[in-house]
C-alpha cells in the first residue's frame, strides 16, 4: 500500500530558528499534500494543501511567510518553521494523496514530526 | 508507539441502509478519538470525536461508540445517503495522533 515518510519524527530547536520538515511519498506520485498541525489533545488543524508544482494554498489564519510550504517534485513537500518560537511547539503531521491511475488516491499520513522550540 | 487499524477497507451500501467502520488502538493512554471524512479531492474534514471518559456520543446521522476496555471503536452512519460517500479514516491520539488506513464508503442509490 501507499506509504508516507515524515522526517524528522522529532525535532528540537532554539527560538529564533528555522526547521523544516520533509514529507515524501514513498511508492507513488503524489499530486497533493495537505499539512496539519495537532494541538495537544485536540484534533487536527488543516494548515494548507500543497499542489506539485504550483504554490500552496493557506487557511485562513496561517501565516504563509511563517510556514514554508514547498512541494517541488511529485514525491517531496516540504515544511519549513521559519524563526520559530515556543508558541509554534506542536506535532505536525502531513498526508498525501496520487491519483486514480496510480492506484494511490486514497489519503495517507505520515506518522507526525514534533518540534519543540526552547 | 500507538497503532490504529481499520476495517473494512471499502464499504459499499444501499440508500438508506446502516454503516459501520470499526477501529482499534494498542496505547491504553489514548483518550481522543476523532473520525474524518475525506470527499474527493478535499483534506480530511473532522466529523465526529469521543473522549476516553465518555462510551457513545451521537450527531443526528452520525455516532461514535468507544470501548476502553477491548480499545476499539466505531463509526455509526445510519440512513445513509449518497453524499455520504467518501473516504473514513478514524485515529487514536494520547499526545500523537495515528490514524488507521481509512474506509471508502459507497453508498448506491
Amino acid at each position: 500500500g501507499a506509504v508516507v515518510s515524515q522526517h524528522p519524527s522529532w525535532v528540537i530547536c532554539k527560538s529564533g530558528t528555522s526547521v523544516k520538515i520533509e514529507c515524501r511519498s514513498l511508492d507513488f506520485q503524489a499530486t497533493t499534500m495537505f499539512w496539519y498541525r495537532q494541538f495537544p489533545k485536540q484534533s487536527l488543524m488543516l494548515m494548507a494543501t500543497s499542489n506539485e508544482g504550483s504554490k500552496a494554498t493557506y487557511e485562513q489564519g496561517v501565516e504563509k511567510d511563517k510556514f514554508l510550504i514547498n512541494h517541488a517534485s511529485l514525491t517531496l513537500s516540504t515544511l519549513t518553521v521559519t524563526s520559530a518560537h515556543p508558541e509554534d511547539s506542536s506535532f505536525y503531521i502531513c498526508s498525501a494523496t496520487g491519483t486514480e491511475e496510480s492506484g494511490a488516491n486514497v489519503l495517507t499520513f505520515g506518522a507526525g514530526s514534533r518540534l519543540t522550540v526552547l | 508507539g500507538e497503532n490504529v487499524e481499520q476495517h473494512p477497507s471499502t464499504l459499499s451500501v444501499q440508500e438508506g441502509d446502516s454503516a459501520v467502520i470499526k477501529c482499534t488502538y494498542s496505547d491504553s493512554a489514548s483518550n481522543y478519538f476523532p473520525w474524518y471524512k475525506q470527499e474527493l479531492g478535499k483534506g480530511p474534514q473532522l466529523i465526529i470525536d469521543i473522549r476516553s471518559n465518555v462510551g457513545e456520543k451521537k450527531d443526528q446521522r452520525i455516532a461514535v461508540t468507544l470501548n476502553k476496555t477491548a480499545k476499539h471503536f466505531s463509526l455509526h452512519i445510519t440512513e445513509t445517503q449518497p453524499e455520504d460517500s467518501a473516504v473514513y479514516f478514524c485515529a487514536a491520539s494520547d499526545n500523537d495522533m495515528r490514524f488507521g488506513a481509512g474506509t471508502r464508503l459507497t453508498v448506491k442509490p
